[in-house]
């Protein structure tokens, strides 16, 4: 088994262009959540899903958007790039509200 | 904002020294648990203590919680050089949902 997947795992963007990073699972976990790691501030929650179909707002979810169309993927977006989104974003999975299993994340640099 | 705050930041020891770290939060949680990162990798899942529990034992790992005092600590005995990595708290608010991670604290064993 897999685990928790990350695709791509680097990479480099312009201010303004536009991404879509992506996060599966062969876990059958129905919650997902996508993190952002920045130095000196922890992981913050940028959205989260808690079954096929749905998401909600973490505490930074400007600038990104998310979709769960199918129980194992989740999908976050950057519509217009930003230097401040320079990051590595994680994704994580779990049953319920018990222990999160992480990807490997993926680094972003906005120039 | 974090829910928690890892206290030290940074911690080095010498190999087979004990290790402690602790972790305040700032609401009341239904659980609080402690991950791992080594460097550029996923968070780990350490060990999850309950909002009803106030010690935890794992292998070479110890955590307490103390709800009146919102905080926790995680104990690692005879340290090895392979613990060298950033670790964190976080609690799980009622709901249970989403998990709201401190800054975390950085060990370095010494061989």
């Amino acid at each position: 088994n897999a685990g928790v997947t990350q695709t791509p795992k680097f990479r480099v963007l312009k201010t303004g262009q536009s991404m879509t990073l992506l996060c599966a699972q062969d876990m059958n976990h129905e919650y997902m959540y996508w993190y952002r790691q920045d130095p000196g501030m922890g992981l913050r929650l940028i959205h989260y899903s808690v079954g096929e179909g749905t998401t909600a707002k973490g505490e930074v979810p400007d600038g990104y958007n998310v979709s769960r169309l199918k129980k194992q993927n989740f999908l976050l977006g950057l519509e217009s790039a930003a230097p401040s989104q320079t990051s590595v974003y994680f994704c994580a999975t779990s049953r319920l509200s018990y222990e999160q299993y992480f990807g490997p994340g993926t680094r972003l640099t906005v120039t | 904002s974090q829910q928690g705050e890892e206290d030290p930041q940074a911690l080095s020891i010498q190999e087979g020294e004990n290790a402690t770290m602790n972790c305040s939060y700032k609401t009341s949680i239904n659980n609080l648990q402690w991950y791992r990162q080594n460097s550029g990798r996923g968070l780990v899942h350490l060990i999850l203590i309950r909002s009803n529990e106030r010690e935890k034992h794992s292998g070479r790992l110890r955590v307490t919680l103390d709800t009146s005092k919102k905080s926790s600590s995680l104990l690692i005995t005879a340290s090895r050089a392979a613990d060298t990595a950033s670790y964190f708290c976080a609690g799980s608010n009622f709901g249970n949902e989403k998990l709201t991670f401190g800054t975390g604290t950085r060990l370095t064993i010494i061989p």
